[in-house]
């Protein structure tokens, strides 16, 4: 079965640097790639995804990559802010037929956001 | 995407007691799961709710132990039953397959459970 793979476990960095989360998969059926963020003390909060016909994509801040060949796909946080701490999850599944298989969650990234 | 909300939001529990979970959507969905996340953790799959019939567990998790229903699009409860301290966790509902969205997944905002 799948198996996602995220790095790092914890990330820190300055306020106004960049931040990267990069995660891999093994299943090379899987088409869905979706991220979350994770607030203490909240549910998981979608903030972003992107499906296999597309390499790239991005909104405002946030952006992710993606890399079929070599299955692994990336997190791009820019101008990061206090704000922006929190852990990060990153998924995969496969979509297919209007329906989707389960989602597999990597372990998750702390990002902390130092002012 | 869609307001989920969950009852409760956090609970202590004496152990070999059950509490109920509900987890209700403001519009109607394809698909609800139920989902655990041990302290510090990832999110596991423990079911996905099916309207009408009965939940698909993954493994490691029964019915006897998890029982959970789903009488609508928009409503479903999870059973967490004769509880151990190891059943403390959060307790997460998620739903997929608005009207006219493709297949993004959201979740609600947990309940944060206790067992002494």
């Amino acid at each position: 079965g799948e198996n996602v793979e995220q790095h790092p476990s914890t990330l820190s960095v300055q306020e106004g640097d960049s931040a990267v989360i990069k995660c891999t998969y093994s299943d090379s059926a899987s088409n869905y790639f979706p991220w979350y963020k994770q607030e203490l003390g909240k549910g998981p909060q979608l903030i972003i995804d992107i499906r296999s016909n597309v390499g790239e994509k991005k909104d405002q801040r946030i952006a992710v990559t993606l890399n079929k060949t070599a299955k692994h796909f990336s997190l791009h946080i820019t101008e990061t802010q206090p704000e922006d701490s929190a852990v990060y999850f990153c998924a995969a599944s496969i979509e297919y037929g209007g329906s989707q298989g389960n989602l597999i969650f990597g372990k998750g990234t702390k990002l902390s956001v130092k002012p | 995407s869609a307001v989920i909300s969950q009852k409760p939001s956090r609970d202590i529990c004496q152990r070999g007691t059950s509490l109920t979970i509900q987890c209700q959507v403001d519009s109607q969905v394809t698909m609800m799961f139920w989902y655990r996340q041990q302290p510090g953790q990832s999110l596991t799959l423990i079911a996905t709710a099916n309207q009408g019939s009965e939940a698909t567990y993954e493994s490691g998790f029964v019915i006897d132990k998890f029982p959970i229903s789903r009488p609508n699009l928009t409503f479903s409860t999870l059973t967490v039953s004769n509880m151990s301290p190891e059943d403390s966790s959060i307790y997460l509902c998620s739903v997929a397959g608005l009207a006219g969205e493709t297949y993004e997944q959201y979740f609600g905002p947990g309940t944060r459970l206790t067992v002494t």
